[in-house]
């Protein structure tokens, strides 16, 4: 069966320091990958995702960066936080487009910047 | 940007009762589809309508779809205490991703 892994569940970081989050899916193959962040007791803003291996679309200009360095790890990155920052994150896959089976999400990892 | 936009924001009723929360979207779909989100977990997917279906039943849960009025309703039957969570609808515009909605925060009290 079909897992995602994503970690770490809490974080506290200071401003101006880096970021990486990881997420890995397993039991499926070229999955398409999703970052999304949520504001609290917001919806989901879409942040990139990646349809193959190094392949990353962006959707909102901002101070993070993403990597599919593997076939079933997506990370999210920053060089330096904002308070902006911020948030619930949320990654998840889908087989191709989301036509059939919809998404499925990880566990989420909740971000503060101080 | 939201393409979809739940209504209401929040919904607090007795456990028994049908809880109805709305959708609506602007531009046309291939599908659209509802997700439920527990307080600080990630979102579960319940149901997807395809936009040449009118209505679609699982378990409890209810959805209609219409695309003449670009809206779609979740209607969970006999709700439970267990069914407080934030439910949020979600549209496939053919593209590679979903953009999902405000969500509705249910509350069913015991």
């Amino acid at each position: 069966s079909q897992t995602i892994h994503q970690w770490p569940a809490t974080l506290v970081q200071p401003v101006g320091s880096p970021l990486s989050l990881e997420c890995t899916v397993e039991g499926t193959s070229n999955p398409n990958l999703y970052w999304y962040r949520q504001a609290a007791g917001r919806g989901l803003q879409l942040l990139f995702y990646s349809v193959g291996i190094g392949q990353i679309s962006s959707e909102v200009p901002q101070n993070l960066s993403a990597s599919r360095p593997q076939d079933r790890q997506f990370i999210l990155s920053s060089k330096k936080l904002l308070l902006s920052d911020s948030g619930f994150y949320l990654c998840a896959w889908s087989v191709g487009s989301s036509a059939v089976y919809g998404y499925t999400f990880g566990s989420g990892t909740r971000l503060t910047v101080v | 940007s939201q393409q979809g936009e739940e209504d209401p924001q929040a919904l607090s009723i007795q456990e028994g009762e049908n809880a109805t929360m709305n959708c609506s979207y602007k531009t046309s779909i291939n599908n659209l589809q509802w997700y439920r989100q527990n307080s600080g977990r990630g979102l579960v997917h319940l149901i997807l309508i395809r936009s040449n279906e009118r209505e679609k039943h699982s378990g409890r849960l209810r959805v209609t779809l219409d695309t003449s009025k670009k809206s779609s309703s979740l209607l969970i039957t006999a709700s439970r205490a267990a069914d407080t969570a934030s439910y949020f609808c979600a549209t496939d515009n053919a593209g590679n991703m979903l953009t999902f909605g405000g969500g509705t925060r249910l509350m069913v009290k015991p």
